[in-house]
């Protein structure tokens, strides 16, 4: 069985522009949730997904937004980026979210701004 | 305010010998922590879970115990390997909804060959 997958894994923007990352949940799974990783904020959630709908949200500008297709894979993207957007941005899924379905993760997409 | 914090940043322990990280929560209301491990390069990877109704639980090697009066999570690690050298997190979630996972700041072990 698959893991999440997240691509792509590595990349390099310039400061302004916009970026689009992909994330392919396990087979079975319904909810697709974002975070980002860094070494100064450590882990942190940016939103989750269920059934096309954003379900819940964290504190992080409009710049950054996502959607969720049918088929439960999502993407995340981040416009108009700043130097502080370079990070670890982890895609996590799990069955459903209802109940304490164990999560997920996937191996990351490193984004660099420069 | 809601959050889950680790004691230390750093533990190295010998390899053979038990390692136990601490964390520490700050919200009453959280009914569910999970322990994550993460190597250098890749996501977090689920070790072990544990519900507020309980306060202790063992998996593999792994015992995750939750005292609930201090708030104060552990992860016990039997007889540390040398590939379990890593950053882990203890997590929250469940307040914000299942999904939205609250991290600590991370502990990284180093197991000493």
């Amino acid at each position: 069985k698959a893991g999440v997958t997240q691509t792509p894994r590595y990349l390099i923007k310039t400061r302004g522009q916009q970026v689009t990352l992909s994330c392919s949940p396990i087979s079975g799974h319904r909810s697709v949730s974002w975070y980002q990783q860094t070494p100064g904020q450590g882990l942190q959630f940016l939103f989750e997904y269920f059934s096309e709908t954003q379900r819940n949200k964290g504190n992080f500008p409009g710049r950054f937004s996502g959607r969720q297709f049918s088929n439960s894979r999502s993407e995340m993207n981040v416009s108009t980026l700043e130097l502080g957007d370079s990070a670890l941005y982890l895609c996590a899924s799990s069955l459903s979210g209802e109940e304490r379905n164990t999560i997920y993760f996937g191996e990351g997409s490193w984004l660099t701004v420069v | 305010g809601e959050s889950v914090g680790l004691h230390l940043p750093t533990l190295s322990v010998q390899e053979g010998d038990n390692s136990i990280i601490n964390c520490a929560y700050s919200n009453s209301a959280s009914d569910y922590f999970i322990w994550y491990k993460q190597e250098s390069g890749k996501g977090p990877q689920f070790i072990i879970d544990i519900r507020s109704n309980m306060d202790k639980r063992q998996g593999q090697r792994v015992t995750v115990l939750l005292n609930k009066t201090v708030k104060h999570l552990s992860l016990q690690i039997a007889a540390t390997q040398p590939g379990d050298s890593a950053v882990y997190f203890c997590a929250e979630t469940g307040t914000g909804g299942y999904q939205k996972v609250t991290f600590g700041t991370g502990t990284k072990l180093q197991v000493i060959p």
